[in-house]
């Protein structure tokens, strides 16, 4: 199946600073890509809706302004935490769908964010 | 609002016991429904999906789920567990118009006992 990658995989800051998490779709174009928040032994919680070219939609009780979204190619979307703080620390996951294919969502690997 | 409840958090089963995970969306309009496996340390996988016709769709590792229309149901089932499928599943659904985005249920832990 189709492979979507995220780095880093797991990343520590100090609370204040930012922190960048790359999702890419290796062998498809991916025009939409999301992004997820899973919390310790809960669900994934929608963040966001990235779409190419344009801004990304965010659900509502997500900060924009914190979770910072771009989608610059088609194969390739950022998640940007500004600012972080220990409130942030989770484990953040993209995916994308195939729209070539099955329609089927492919997801990242994760990324763990811990924020000191 | 467009929802996905499970209903099971924690299923303990022993090997070879039959499985069944209830899966209820709400949302009014059509939908492509998933289950979707985590195992220990690993990403989430797909499981199984619905598009359209059969309502009964076969999935990988003998899993199977049947969409009801009326009830709003795609439950999944296995009819023997193997202590392998010690994972998280969860169901998802896909709107079909709109955003096209995906809602997944709060999951269900299960631990097949050897």
């Amino acid at each position: 199946g189709a492979v979507v990658s995220q780095h880093p995989s797991r990343v520590i800051c100090k609370s204040g600073t930012s922190v960048k998490i790359e999702c890419r779709s290796l062998d498809f174009q991916a025009t939409t890509m999301f992004w997820y928040r899973q919390f310790p032994k809960q669900s994934l919680m929608l963040m966001a809706t990235s779409n190419e070219g344009s801004k990304a939609t965010y659900e509502q009780g997500v900060e924009k302004d914190k979770f910072l979204i771009n989608h610059a190619s088609l194969t390739l979307s950022t998640l940007t935490v500004t600012s972080a703080h220990p409130e942030d620390s989770s484990f953040y996951i993209c995916s994308a769908r195939d729209y070539e294919g099955t329609g089927e969502l492919f997801f990242g690997e994760g990324s763990r964010l811990t924020v000191l | 609002a467009q929802s996905v409840s499970q209903h099971n958090h924690h299923v303990i089963l022993s090997e070879a016991a039959s499985l069944e995970l209830g899966c209820n969306y709400s949302y009014g309009g059509t939908v492509n429904l998933f289950w979707y496996v985590q195992y220990p340390g690993q990403h989430l996988q797909l499981l199984l999906k619905y598009f359209s016709g059969d309502p009964l769709v076969k999935g990988i590792k003998g899993f199977e789920a049947e969409f009801i229309k009326s009830k709003f149901s795609f439950n999944l089932r296995k009819p023997s567990v193997q202590w392998s499928d010690t994972a998280e599943y969860f169901c998802a659904v896909n709107e079909t118009s709109g955003t096209y985005k995906y809602i997944f249920g709060t999951g269900t832990r299960l631990k097949v006992l050897a």
